[in-house]
């Protein structure tokens, strides 16, 4: 059975430091892409953070980019976040999720088909 | 970059009645669009991918389609458990945005 598990998520302070971790099971971790994607309190998803099986192709959102730092340890079967210089506005539920790429007709098709129960990040004074 | 808008934003259905939900690209997206649903205190759950495909275990009252940029969902008889919230999502080009989402609640 595939299982994501988040962890590291709590209140901080503007301007501080989280370490986001999300341990995955029941699937071989190094074959697969993975997002991190945040819900803000009664909002819509948002896409974060893209890393590639091997780590060595990233995309961040531009809301985050130069402040997070996504990273994996294929060994250890785990995806981090490192969220730096944190902002209320980044105050969130954070998922990661599995990419699935599909072959299609012309191509492939993605989709994000396994995610986590979601940590919740709150940023505040 | 790719906008994603979802109509309408609430959608009162009773059980049992079909709901059709829209999803529109800013520019074309192919077949790459995914649909999720989630319900609150939940994770999201892949429903549809490749705009039309159905993922693993999803029931056969939910379908999709289009292409291009107008896509549909469909859940042809509501049960109980398909209020919920819908997101569409484009996989075509980076970033992967999520539309805004259509509440469906119970009439």
């Amino acid at each position: 059975e595939v299982q994501l598990v988040e962890s590291g998520g709590g209140l901080v302070q503007p301007g501080g430091s989280l370490r986001l971790s999300c341990a995955a099971s029941g699937f071989t971790f190094s074959s697969y892409e993975m997002n991190w994607v945040r819900q803000a309190p009664g909002k819509g998803l948002e896409w974060v953070s893209y890393i590639s099986s091997s780590g060595s192709t990233i995309y961040y959102a531009d809301s985050v980019k130069g402040r997070f730092t996504i990273s994996r340890d294929n060994a250890k079967n785990s995806l981090y976040l490192q969220m730096n210089s944190l902002r209320a506005e980044d105050t969130a539920v954070y998922y990661c999720a599995r990419v699935a790429p599909t072959p299609g007709s012309s191509g492939y098709y993605y989709s994000d088909d396994y995610w986590g129960q979601g940590t919740l990040v709150t940023v505040s004074s | 970059e790719i906008v994603m808008t979802q109509s309408p934003a609430t959608l009162s259905v009773s059980p049992g009645e079909r709901a059709t939900l829209s999803c529109r690209a800013s520019q074309s997206v192919s077949s790459n669009l995914a649909w999720y649903q989630q319900k609150p205190g939940q994770a999201p759950r892949l429903l549809i991918y490749g705009a039309s495909t159905r993922a693993t275990g999803i029931p056969a009252r939910f379908s999709g389609s289009g292409s291009g940029t107008e896509f549909t969902l469909t859940i042809s008889s509501l049960q109980s458990e398909d209020f919920a919230v819908y997101y569409c999502q484009q996989y075509n080009n980076w970033p992967p945005r999520f539309g805004p989402g259509t509440k469906v609640d119970i009439k």
